[in-house]
Order: structure tokens, then sequence, then C-alpha cells
């Protein structure tokens, strides 16, 4: 089956804990996008990548990173110094990076800080 | 600081009777439009995109766009009760970076 796979599901962190949430897609996509969720809230752009070894910041790129070293890859790290991480997560992919191609997201990670 | 707007909601309507999604959006020079649909705790599904102005029709889904006043709608027919979730408007501009534009979404319930 095609599609996007994250995982883990459910993740929990401890405090001044670095942890990184999996994004893979067999769709040949080019482009790759991590997008955070709050409860009640808009999507909000944390990072994308428009093609393999190159990715841009979103919105609210503080105390996240990524990488992308394969086309197939995209994980994002959310590092110690994101103070309010526990949100949901959500990676998206598309054909290309020019815009006019539909996105695709994955089941989402719910990270939570305890 | 590009926009994409939605009332929250909730809008309820009866099993059965059409249900009209709106969204507004403020970068002109916006291409391409999506309606997604999310239920509660899950990631967002991709229902209809639409690039032209105009309706588009897809099952019990009608997508319209008028550029000329920056807006996008979604009616559903026959609304079910299956339908009952949180409709998100998505535009990309190409305004430098070529990226997804999320309202908050309209959260729709059917009434049975």
């Amino acid at each position: 089956d095609g599609g996007i796979t994250q995982s883990p599901k459910y993740l929990f962190r401890k405090e001044g804990q670095n942890v990184t949430l999996s994004c893979e897609q067999n769709l040949n996509h080019d482009a790759m996008y991590w997008y955070r969720q709050d409860p009640g809230q808009g999507l909000r752009l944390i990072y994308y990548s428009q093609i393999v070894n190159d990715f841009q910041k979103g919105d609210i790129a503080e105390g996240y990173s990524v990488s992308r070293e394969k086309k197939e890859s995209f994980p994002l790290t959310v590092t110690s110094a994101q103070k309010n991480p526990t949100a949901f997560y959500l990676c998206a992919s598309s054909l290309t990076g020019t815009g006019n191609t539909e996105a695709f997201f994955g089941q989402g990670t719910r990270l939570t800080v305890v | 600081q590009k926009e994409v707007e939605q009332n929250s909601g909730p809008l309820s309507v009866p099993e059965g009777a059409i249900a009209s999604l709106n969204c507004t959006y403020s970068d002109r020079v916006s291409q391409s439009f999506f309606w997604y649909r999310q239920y509660s705790g899950k990631s967002p599904e991709l229902i209809m995109s639409i690039y032209s102005n105009g309706d588009k029709e897809d099952g019990r889904f009608t997508a319209q766009l008028n550029k000329a006043s920056q807006y996008v709608s979604l009616l559903i027919r026959d609304s079910q009760p299956s339908d009952s979730a949180t409709y998100l408007c998505a535009v990309n501009t190409p305004s430098g970076t070529y990226k997804y534009i999320f309202g908050t979404g309209t959260r729709l319930k059917v009434l049975a």
C-alpha cells in the first residue's frame, strides 16, 4: 500500500529530552512537510522540504530540527529547546513542491511531555 | 501574513440536508485550494481540490471557487451523521515559498 507512515503513534517525553518522530513515504513525492496541531487550533508549519538534501523553516521552527537525506524520509527532532512540545504532529507529502499538487497526511504522532 | 479564515462553528444540520462550509483567503495570487476532513483525534483526509473558478463535483461533495471574491466553499449534499467532523480549508500560495496555509476549520455536526 502506498502512503505515509508516522511512528510512533504516541510518544512521551521527559523534560530536557530530545525525541525524534519518524515520517516515511512510498509515494515517490518530492516534497514533505511537518505540521503541529494544538487542541482546537489549525495546522502550523514547522519545516518543509521540496527536495532531498534541502529544507526550509516554517512558521514555528524554533526548538525543532529536521533532515532530508533520503527522498522517502523526513524525520523531525523535538529538542529540549522547545518549551511547549505537547501537541499532535502531522507529516505530509506532495508530489511536487510547487504548491499545485495535493498534500496527503500520515496518521500523526501525539507527543506528551511528562 | 497570508491568512485563511473559516467560521469555527459548530455548524449543525439535520440528516439529509445540505451543509455549506465557507472559507476566505487573503492572498490574491493563490492558485490551489483544498478541503480536508478531520475526525476527532485523527489526521486530515483530503476530500477535494479545486484550481479553477466555478464548481467541481465529486459524489455528494461540491467545491466552489471564486477567485475574484477570494472565496472557496464546500457543499455536502444529503448530509449523514458520519460527515460530522472538522473541515479544514487549505490554500497554497506561491508567495516566495510554496506551502499550504490551513484555516482553523469548521466543525460540522449532522443531527440524526
